[in-house]
């Protein structure tokens, strides 16, 4: 049971590059949700997916796209990647009801340059 | 829109010393209430719950938390840490229609010298 996978670990882009982060998850949990983590500021909300095909933007969607396609998997993509997006990615699922706790990846690791 | 505050930024402790750091979340109507553990390198982790019933909750590694709700916060605890508890504590909450969308405090640091 693999749990929330996470690709690639680490990634160093150029301004203005195209980049897709991959999350994919074998719990069959209906949510998942992006997050970037900073110094000091805790885990901000991107996106997240309530379930195939339903998605929604969290605190902090600019320069972030994401489509759920299938239940597994919920990529995020960075169409033009900007210095302020060098960040650490992650991603979490969990199942739908109130009383569910989130289960995360590893994380990416993205610099910027 | 809430937002959860985490009072200490870095924390530095001794083996054996006790632990607690604090949480304060605004928000007018019921939350959940959530700690997470990340330790270096690794992903983030629960380490205890609070959805109702008794306010004080127990979660793993002998940590707990309390509810108080007339205060809007939920401190986590441990009596007596150790080295292996060296790690990031992130409080969270979020209100249960929002299906566990979570905002996140900032974190705080700690580290347990041996």
């Amino acid at each position: 049971n693999a749990g929330v996978t996470q690709t690639p670990k680490f990634q160093v882009l150029k301004t203005g590059q195209s980049m897709t982060l991959q999350c994919a998850q074998d719990m069959n949990h209906e949510y998942m949700s992006w997050y970037r983590q900073d110094p000091g500021m805790g885990l901000r909300l991107i996106h997240y997916s309530v379930g195939a095909g339903i998605t929604d933007q969290g605190e902090v969607p600019n320069g972030y796209n994401v489509s759920r396609s299938t239940t597994e998997d919920f990529p995020l993509r960075l169409l033009s990647a900007a210095p302020s997006q060098t960040s650490v990615y992650f991603c979490a699922s969990w199942r739908a009801g109130s009383n569910q706790p989130q289960h995360f990846g590893d994380g990416t690791r993205l610099s910027i340059l | 829109a809430q937002s959860v505050s985490q009072h200490n930024h870095h924390v530095i402790l001794s083996e054996a010393a006790s632990l607690e750091l604090g949480c304060n979340y605004s928000y007018g109507g019921t939350v959940n209430l959530f700690w997470y553990v990340q330790y270096p390198g690794q992903h983030l982790q629960l380490l205890l719950k609070y959805f109702s019933g008794d306010p004080l909750v127990k979660g793993i590694k002998g940590f707990e938390a309390e509810f108080i709700k007339s205060k809007f916060s939920f401190n986590l605890r441990k009596p007596s840490v150790q080295w292996s508890d060296t790690a990031e504590y992130f409080c969270a909450v979020t209100p249960p229609a929002a299906g566990n969308k979570l905002t996140f405090g900032g974190g705080t640091r700690v580290l347990v010298k041996p």
